[in-house]
This record gives structure tokens, sequence and C-alpha cells, in this order.
């Protein structure tokens, strides 16, 4: 089972500063099979990164993805009041696991 | 449009077996080759994958959860279920539904989650 490590647990910032969130996975993830959501509190995940750098639909170019192999990273750009939430990472590489989460809060 | 809506009861007393069924709307479960997947997330934790199940009957489940979880599809209900037996505290979470981009992909579109306590 490949293990997803998201760092930090919690991240403190001001709206327009720049969020970086890493995912480190335990073995390498094939064909970059990683995903982030974002979520807020009592509603579902929703699906903002794909296949690693892929923006979902209707995502803002605010976020972005990158990494390989087994480092991952989801960017915000410039924080907007909304993004304060939980972000996971997931790898669907034959089966699925998340990561524990980061909790991104306002400074 | 493309809906999923989690049902079942909200609470199992310990031992019993959690039953819950999704709901799709606005497209055929039998016409679209997807895995269809359930996820949990206990209070304040994170997510967990339960297990995914093509329209033909083939699954996947998380190996953690051994043999006490039973996914299946009901394609003339346009639904599929999920059994998990021998329910524990432990098993108190948020169960969501939901639908991955293609195949066994990323996952797009979610169901808004129902609760399940376990307590006697």
């Amino acid at each position: 089972e490949i293990v997803l490590a998201q760092s930090p647990g919690t991240l403190s910032l001001s709206p327009g500063e720049r969020a970086t969130l890493s995912c480190r996975a335990s073995q390498s993830v094939s064909h970059n099979f990683i995903a982030w959501y974002q979520q807020r509190p009592g509603q579902a995940p929703r699906l903002l990164i794909y296949g690693s750098s892929s923006r979902a639909t209707g995502i803002p170019d605010r976020f972005s993805g990158s990494g390989s192999g087994t480092d991952f990273t989801l960017t915000i750009s410039r924080l907007e009041p909304e993004d304060f939430a939980v972000y996971f990472c997931h790898q669907y590489d034959g089966s699925h696991t998340f990561g524990q989460g980061t909790r991104l809060e306002i400074k | 449009q493309l809906q999923l809506q989690e049902s079942g009861p909200g609470l199992v007393k310990p031992s019993e077996t959690l039953s819950l069924t999704c709901t799709v709307s606005g497209v055929s479960i039998s016409t679209s080759s997807y895995y269809w997947v359930w996820i949990r997330q206990p209070p304040g934790k994170g997510l967990e994958w339960i297990g995914s199940v093509h329209y033909s009957g083939r699954t996947h489940d998380n190996p953690s959860l051994k043999s006490r979880v039973t996914i299946s599809v009901d394609t003339s209900k346009n639904h599929f279920s999920l059994k998990l037996s021998s329910v524990t505290a432990a098993d108190t979470a948020v169960y969501y539904c939901a639908r991955p981009r293609v195949w066994n992909d990323a996952l797009d579109i979610w169901g808004q989650g129902t609760v399940v306590t376990v307590s006697s």
C-alpha cells in the first residue's frame, strides 16, 4: 500500500500570500496518479487537481499542482478568503489512499 | 446533471451490519465505465477508501477492512450499495459515495455524505 504523508499539518497564512503544500509518497506513484482535494467544514471534498498537475473543471488558475515520483506539491498563488480549508492528496495508482490532510488557516 | 445521494440508517448497534445505498441520477450506472467508490471520514480525521464497484459487479476493496466489506451494484435501480459487518465505534464516520473522472481515476463527483454512528 502506498502511504502518503502531507506537510505541514497546519499552515497559517494571510490572504494574498502564497501557499505551498507537500505530499510525499512511500513509493513511486505510477503515471503521476496524484490528486488534490479541498474540503470546507461540513462539505464533501472538491477535486482541484488530477494527474499531479491538471486542474479540474472550474478550478481557478491560482491553484496549481506539480511533482512526480514520490514528491508532489499543491501551490495556491494568491490566497483568497474562501481558500482557507483542509487539503488532501490522493493516490489512485491501483488502489486508493489519502494523505492525512493539511489545514490552511488564516494568520 | 449527475448527482449522487447516500441513504441508510444513521445509527447502527455494535456488532451489527451497516448498510448504505448510493443512488445515481443523471446517468446510467450500466452505460458508464466507471468504478463507483465508497469513502469514509471519521470525525475530525482524514479520508479512507472503503472500496469500488464496476457495473459488471467487479469490486476492489480496502485490505485493511478485510472481509467485512461487501459492495454491490443494482443496475435496475441505478444504485450501488455498501455493507460493513461487525461494526464497532471505530466505524463511526461520514460515509461518501463518489465517481471518478474516468474508470478508476481521481474523484470528481461526490455525494453530500451521510453520518453513521455506531452506538448501543
